[in-house]
């Protein structure tokens, strides 16, 4: 019920292309959806996040898309360049207030080629 | 200031050492957290403390202690360790707004090596 599924594990994309990351959840109590994007011996750096009452959410080259029926979201990265080669994470919690338990998905690493 | 900072970067231990890890953050916080990430794997939450009281504890054996002096430090207290818990901690903090989840913010962490 808590787990957030993540797809793919790894991604090779060309310079300039698209990468895509998408994720699925079960638990209909989240209602905050955030992703991270983690370098090597680094902590998770919050990219960007998304609540379900919108469908789309935009900073920069860095898009969530959330369906909200389907219970899937999922990151999309715009003229990708090298140094977006980052593991990344998405992740959800719910019943906010004291506890924000963060459920993380299992992590896509991406790899930005030449 | 949106820092969080942990100390130390690296820490090898023995099996029998006590030791302490040291999570900081002045961004006004009062929920702040441990996570224990394991290479190539997700980060998996430990202990939360919201107004510096443990809320949260995920079930972690009583090696680790959690403690929150104030409203800007979390330690991590370590003690008779196995090797199997050698992993990156991670300090997180963020706000307490209602009912809503708000942005975590993360440190650096610090990789335990348990020898």
């Amino acid at each position: 019920q808590q787990q957030v599924k993540q797809s793919p594990q790894s991604l090779i994309v060309q310079k300039g292309g698209i990468s895509i990351i998408n994720c699925a959840y079960e638990n209909t109590a989240f209602d905050y959806f955030p992703w991270y994007q983690q370098f090597p011996g680094k902590g998770p750096a919050l990219l960007i996040a998304i609540r379900p009452d919108v469908s789309e959410k935009k900073e920069g080259r860095f898009t969530i898309s959330f369906n909200k029926s389907a219970k899937q979201f999922s990151l999309h990265i715009m003229d990708s360049q090298p140094g977006d080669s980052a593991t990344y994470f998405c992740a959800a919690s719910g019943e906010g207030g004291t506890a924000s338990k963060l459920t993380f998905g299992t992590g896509t690493r991406l790899q930005v080629t030449l | 200031d949106t820092e969080v900072t942990q100390t130390p970067k690296h820490l090898v231990m023995g099996m029998t050492n006590k030791k302490s890890l040291k999570c900081e953050q002045h961004m006004g916080h009062r929920a702040m957290y441990w996570y224990k990430q394991k290479a190539k794997k997700p980060p998996e939450l430990m202990f939360v403390y919201s107004y510096e009281k443990l809320s949260i504890n995920e079930s972690v054996p009583s090696r680790f202690s959690p403690e929150c002096p104030n409203s800007s430090l979390l330690n991590l207290h370590l003690h008779a360790l196995q090797p199997e818990d050698s992993a990156l901690y991670l300090c997180a903090s963020s706000t307490i707004v209602g009912h809503q989840n708000t942005e975590a913010f993360f440190g650096q962490g610090t990789r335990l090596t348990v020898v």
